[in-house]
């Protein structure tokens, strides 16, 4: 019940179109889910988050849809930059843990050809 | 302000042994959570201190354990090494216990562990 489902597992994407990520999980306990960006080299980076209770939250060119019923959240980026090229992971968590530990899904390689 | 920072970034050790790995946290932050990320995978989560306490532990067995000191920074202990703990290990600090709350996670570029 801890699972987090993402897809794609890799994505490529054209300069200045459409990035999008979906996750899906089954705990419904979860109550916080976060987007975490990560280069080759370092660690994850904090990107964009959400709680459940806001279908939508944009942040820049950074766009999380939430569809609580469905149990499913995606990441859209706009305009996509090859500076965007990099490993996305959605994640999850909540109270049955104190929020204390995050829930990852397996990430989705991003590459944004120029 | 300085960032979370990790040490050694590199080490190859083999079945059987033990490794530490140290943590420094970002200034300010009394929360410092671990995690494993095989090669190709998602972060899971090990276990996290709080004021020098584990208060919150995923699932791996004991010979994972850890420490947090009085300045916040951390250090995370392997014992009896297998091969699939081959790995990076992310050091994330973070203000408060509760994710999202006080405060987010941030993670250190990790120390990267080949076992043979």
């Amino acid at each position: 019940q801890q699972q987090v489902k993402q897809s794609p597992q890799s994505l490529i994407v054209q300069k200045g179109g459409i990035s999008i990520i979906n996750c899906a999980y089954e705990n419904t306990a979860f109550d916080y889910f976060p987007w975490y960006q990560q280069f080759p080299g370092k660690g994850p980076a904090l990107l964009i988050a959400i709680r459940p209770d806001v279908s939508e939250k944009k942040e820049g060119r950074f766009t999380i849809s939430f569809n609580k019923s469905a149990k499913q959240f995606s990441l859209h980026i706009m305009d996509s930059q090859p500076g965007d090229s990099a490993t996305y992971f959605c994640a999850a968590t909540g109270m049955d843990t104190g929020r204390r530990a995050l829930t990852f899904g397996s990430g989705t390689r991003l590459q944004v050809q120029p | 302000e300085t960032g979370v920072t990790q040490s050694p970034t590199h080490l190859i050790k083999t079945r059987g042994q033990q490794v530490t790995l140290r943590c420094s946290s970002q200034s300010g932050h009394n929360t410092v959570s671990w995690y494993q990320q095989a090669l190709g995978q998602g972060p899971q989560f090990i276990f996290q201190y709080y004021r020098e306490e584990e208060n919150g532990r995923g699932n791996f067995p004991p010979r994972f354990s850890g420490l947090q000191f009085p300045n916040y920074s951390s250090e995370l202990n392997v014992n009896a090494l297998e091969l699939d703990d081959s790995a990076l290990y992310l050091c994330a600090s973070s203000l408060g216990r509760v994710a999202g709350a006080l405060g987010e996670l941030f993670f250190g570029e990790g120390s990267r562990l080949t076992v043979l």
